[in-house]
Parts: structure tokens; C-alpha cells; sequence
């Protein structure tokens, strides 16, 4: 079984629309989470990152770990088309190594 | 600035070729790493250099050697390649090796085949 796992999708959503992204993981020494977005044929980058359990929001975006079911989701509020890509999970343990999902491809259709 | 760079975009190899993927960042950090990425497996760490001088193995070391020839540069270098070596691979950089902290940024990625 995979340490971090994510419904590879594709998830096709209109134009506006709110997206919920999810993650479930099985290391219990994860602390920190973070979200990744991969556009097509480009590296990931960093979208948000959450320490422990609670939300966090940065514009339309909100991050939430619940630590008691393993569980990690991504919010996007107002979904555009510059929105679709891949969207990859990680979990972070004290070992300063992050533990990616298989990611979930997103596409915003217009 | 031109963040992390990698050459070469594309490459094809056969079973037992060697060859070094070729990673440079500008950004002067300290820690940097290299992942292969396969459909449905995400991001799999290769190895890491926490620093100058230092490198450790990740998560699927075997095939694959490194080298951290100063602060911007960090190889990969696969001396027999396997065509379960195929796959896409990136640099990424941190200022230091909390990722906790620190944003990792990376680079455009080297798309491998081995035939």
C-alpha cells in the first residue's frame, strides 16, 4: 500500500465550480502537508503547505488535514480554466522527506 | 533568474548505456534533489544533498549515482541504464533541507527512455 494515495482522476468540472481534491494517507509521523501543481510537461510547484491538523487559506484556495481519519483535501473556490493540471498531495515526516501521491488531474472546462 | 535548470530535455538511451542528467540553480540554496515521477506513482525521491559536499540516499537510490559538484550543481548519473529507468525525472531546490520551511523549487525535467 501506497504511504499517500489520491484518486488519479481526470476531474472535469465547469468554469466556476468548487473542486474538492482529496488525499488519504497511512504514515502516522506525517506533520506537515503540502499541495503541489504540475501544469502539463512542467516541474510541480508549491501551492500551499499545512502543519498538523485544521485549515488553511490562501485566495481560492483552502487546504484541510484531518489527522484522525488520514485525510487531506484541497479546496477551489471559483474554479478557472488556468486551474486544470495535476495536483499532488505530500506528506512530510521529521525525516525532512516528503512522500508524494500519484497526483489528480484537474480539468476546468470553460 | 532562471530558478532550476535541467539538461537535457529528451533523451533515449539503450539497455546499458550510461549517461548524467545535468542539474544548476541560480538561487544559491543549499539542498537539492532529484525524483523520478511515473504515471500513477508520483514523485519518488532519488537523492538528496542537504548541503555542499553531503548526499544521501531516498526512497529508490538503486541504478543511480550522484554527484554535488559545488552549491549549483547536483548530477545524476546512471552508469547502465534499464528500461525500467524510464521515466521523467526532476531537480528540485531548497534553501535549506527543512522542507518545512522552505519552498522547493523545480526544474522543467528530463524525459528518459530506455529501450
Amino acid at each position: 500500500q501506497k504511504e499517500v494515495e489520491q484518486d488519479p482522476g481526470p476531474l472535469s468540472v465547469p468554469e466556476g465550480a468548487i473542486v474538492s481534491l482529496n488525499c488519504t494517507y497511512s504514515n502516522s509521523a506525517f506533520q506537515y502537508f503540502m499541495w503541489y501543481r504540475q501544469y502539463s510537461r512542467k516541474g510541480p510547484e508549491l501551492l500551499m503547505y499545512t502543519y498538523s491538523s485544521g485549515n488553511k487559506e490562501d485566495g481560492r484556495f483552502t487546504a484541510q488535514v484531518d489527522k484522525s481519519s488520514k485525510y487531506i483535501s484541497l479546496f477551489i473556490r471559483d474554479s478557472q480554466p488556468s486551474d486544470s493540471a495535476t495536483y499532488l498531495c505530500a506528506g512530510e515526516n521529521a525525516g525532512n522527506m516528503l512522500t508524494f501521491g500519484g497526483g489528480t488531474r484537474l480539468m476546468v472546462k470553460p | 533568474n532562471a530558478g532550476v535548470t535541467q539538461t537535457p530535455k529528451f533523451q533515449v538511451l539503450k539497455t546499458g548505456q550510461s549517461m548524467t542528467l545535468q542539474c544548476a540553480q541560480d538561487m544559491n540554496h543549499n539542498s537539492m534533489y532529484w525524483y523520478r515521477q511515473d504515471p500513477g506513482m508520483g514523485l519518488r525521491l532519488i537523492y538528496y544533498s542537504a548541503s555542499e559536499g553531503t548526499t544521501d540516499k531516498g526512497e529508490v537510490p538503486n541504478g543511480y549515482n550522484v554527484s554535488r559538484l559545488n552549491k549549483r550543481e547536483f548530477s545524476l548519473r546512471l552508469e547502465s541504464a534499464a528500461p525500467s529507468q524510464t521515466s521523467v525525472y526532476f531537480c528540485a531546490s531548497s534553501a535549506s533541507g527543512s522542507l518545512r520551511t522552505d519552498t522547493q523549487y523545480f526544474g522543467p525535467g528530463t524525459r528518459l527512455t530506455v529501450l
